[in-house]
């Protein structure tokens, strides 16, 4: 069965600090991967997805850059953070050849910048 | 911009009531409709994937779609204090296979 990881579950970071969030599935090959973040009280805005190896669309311009050295390895990074990037980090997939409607989330990792 | 919107509540109703959350979306292109329940805390879970016109039921929830008001709406059976939570309803991008666009959520407190 496939299972999606993803760590720290919990940071504090400094403000102007780096980030590198990361996120791995299991038991799938070649998957769609996704990072999300959710504002308090807010909904999931969509930041990033790769449909591949190297291939990146970023759909936020901001201070945040995502990257997949491999294939089922999903990197959220930062060089300085800013109080705004504060919230709840989700990292997700979907099969291959499937579409959006099977989309599976990580554990989620809550982000307080001060 | 593409949005979906939701009353963010909280929407309280006793244990044994029929809870209804209801969703509005802008793209009228959109063909994919999906409810996620997302406790304190945690990750958001898929509970109701809804494509056509009308009612689907499973269970104890059941969605309705009506395109031409484009809106979508969960109602929840026979509520329980486990369905306490925040209810996310997400609506796909018409011109992306990649893309959902998700409201704020609906807080839904069941009362023992």
């Amino acid at each position: 069965s496939q299972t999606i990881h993803q760590w720290p579950a919990t940071l504090v970071q400094p403000v102007g600090s780096p980030l590198s969030l990361e996120c791995t599935v299991e038991g799938t090959s070649n998957p769609n991967l996704y990072w999300y973040r959710q504002a308090a009280g807010r909904g999931l805005q969509l930041l990033f997805y790769s449909v591949g190896i190297g291939q990146i669309s970023s759909e936020v311009p901001q201070n945040l850059s995502a990257s997949r050295p491999q294939d089922r390895q999903f990197i959220l990074s930062s060089k300085k953070l800013l109080l705004s990037d504060s919230g709840f980090y989700l990292c997700a997939w979907t099969p291959a050849r499937g579409g959006i409607e099977k989309l599976f989330f990580g554990s989620g990792t809550q982000l307080s910048v001060l | 911009q593409k949005e979906v919107e939701q009353n963010s509540g909280p929407l309280s109703v006793p244990e044994g009531a029929i809870a209804s959350l209801n969703c509005t979306y802008s793209d009228r292109g959109s063909q994919s409709f999906f409810w996620y329940r997302q406790y304190s805390g945690k990750s958001p879970e898929l509970i109701m994937s809804i494509y056509s016109n009308g009612d689907k039921e499973d269970g104890r929830f059941t969605a309705q779609l009506n395109k031409a008001s484009q809106y979508v709406s969960l109602l929840i059976r026979d509520s329980q204090p486990s369905d306490s939570a925040t209810y996310l309803c997400a609506v796909n991008v018409a011109d992306s296979s990649y893309k959902l666009i998700f409201g704020s959520g609906t807080r839904l407190l069941v009362r023992p």
